[in-house]
């Protein structure tokens, strides 16, 4: 099955700078890749998503990478804000179809110091 | 439009109770899933379902059952809870695109 790994576990960056959350996955056949944003005590919150015939996608102050022959993707903030304070998760899946459930990464806590 | 969501928010068992989680959802999609979500570990799969009447097999499913009796209705159950079903438990759902929706969560404490 799929592994999905990310790094770091704890980010923290002054507001203002930019961060960078890297994952990597196992399964080359991976075709779909969410990141996900988890407030304290809430459900996880698609921020932006990638598919594997693009090699980056950018909204606004979030872009996202995508390396299929190194099998790894980045997630990158800029600009940070108090309100980017969160844990996110990157996940992969190979959709046919449908989609059989998302492998995620642990999880990287984002602090966005004053 | 409620999207997904999930009842009960909270819940406390005693070792050997059982208890049934109920995720609802209003977006007609055709898969639904169960996550299990524990400090450090992200989500991690439990078991899911491609439509109504079909279920299979996620990445932790032991120690747990599900049903899909209606299309809109996905039922978690826990037949004997055990203390390392501690956990908060996410119901989502997923259109032919692959985004998934994730309901409120549930917290449940077994002691």
């Amino acid at each position: 099955g799929e592994n999905v790994e990310q790094h770091p576990s704890t980010l923290s960056v002054q507001e203002g700078d930019s961060a960078v959350i890297k994952c990597t996955y196992s399964d080359s056949a991976s075709n779909y890749f969410p990141w996900y944003k988890q407030e304290l005590g809430k459900r996880p919150q698609l921020i932006i998503d990638i598919r594997s015939n693009v090699g980056e996608k950018k909204d606004q102050r979030i872009a996202v990478t995508l390396n299929k022959t190194a099998k790894h993707f980045s997630l990158h903030i800029t600009e940070t804000q108090p309100e980017d304070s969160a844990v996110y998760f990157c996940a992969a899946i190979r959709i046919r179809g449908g989609a059989d459930g998302l492998t995620f990464g642990k999880g990287t806590h984002l602090i966005i110091q004053p | 439009n409620a999207g997904v969501t999930q009842t009960p928010k909270f819940r406390v068992l005693k070792t050997g109770q059982s208890m049934t989680l109920l995720c609802a959802q209003d977006m007609n999609h055709e898969y639904m899933y169960w996550y299990r979500q524990d400090p450090g570990m992200g989500l991690r799969l439990i078991h899911y379902s491609v439509g109504e009447g079909t279920t299979a097999k996620g990445e932790v499913p032991d120690g747990y059952n599900v049903s899909r009796l209606k299309k809109q209705n996905f039922l978690l159950g826990l037949e004997s809870a055990a203390p390392s079903q501690t956990s908060v438990y996410f119901c989502a759902t997923t259109g032919m695109g692959g985004e998934q929706y994730f309901g409120p969560g549930t917290r449940l404490t077994v002691t």
